[in-house]
């Protein structure tokens, strides 16, 4: 099973703040990784796949780069909806699996 | 719109089966295009990958479960489902049915989530 680790755990942030989070993988995954969004008592809602591909809705501050084992989902102007936990997945080998979270806290 | 929509028992007790069901609308699970996808969150270990349902009545199940878990289709009801037998406190945990594309790897709708809670 391929592990995904997320860090940090938890970010503080302001509105407006460019904010960079990471993501992990415990071997090569090509571009095969998903970010999700999740709100309290939500579902995840998918905001990058294929590692840098927004998907239809998503704003475009969301941006999603890297490839192997090493992934980045940056914000690049917080706005107060964006407070949230995020989650990477990893979709190359069965069966997949998601990072522990990375939560994003108004500072 | 596709929306999917969770319905089943909230409450089981140890070694009994959960049964959940997704009714999905805005589109057919005839279509062979999609992965019907179950998912978990457990509250403190996460979200697990559970498997899916494809087109034909294909499945792939995650190992951690295999052998107790089952998904199934009711194209009739436009519906798939979730079995898992032999329940213990750790499956206490929030269930959501998502549809998957990319070999069910990108799950780009998902239903609100049920809560199952296992106890004695």
């Amino acid at each position: 099973e391929i592990q995904m680790t997320q860090s940090p755990s938890t970010l503080s942030a302001s509105i407006g703040d460019r904010v960079t989070m990471t993501c992990r993988a415990s071997q090569s995954i090509s571009n095969l990784l998903a970010w999700y969004q999740q709100k309290p008592g939500k579902a995840p809602r998918l905001l990058i796949y294929k590692a840098s591909n927004l998907q239809s809705g998503v704003p475009s501050r969301f941006r999603g780069s890297g490839s192997g084992t090493e992934f980045t989902l940056t914000i690049s102007s917080l706005q107060p909806e964006d407070f949230a936990t995020y989650y990477c997945q990893q979709y190359e080998r069965y069966s997949y699996t998601f990072g522990q979270g990375t939560k994003l806290e108004i500072k | 719109q596709v929306q999917l929509q969770e319905s089943g028992p909230g409450l089981l007790r140890p070694s009994q089966t959960l049964s959940l069901t997704c009714s999905v609308s805005g589109d057919s699970l005839s279509g062979g295009t999609y992965y019907w996808t179950w998912v978990r969150h457990h509250p403190r270990k996460g979200l697990e990958w559970m498997g899916y349902i494809y087109f034909g009545g294909t499945t792939y199940y995650n190992p951690s479960l295999r052998g107790r878990i089952t998904i199934s289709v009711d194209r009739s009801k436009n519906q798939f489902s979730l079995q898992l037998d032999f329940v213990s406190d750790a499956d206490t945990a929030v269930y959501y049915c998502a549809r998957g594309d990319d070999y069910g790897g990108v799950l780009d709708f998902w239903g609100q989530g049920a809560l199952v809670t296992v106890s004695s």
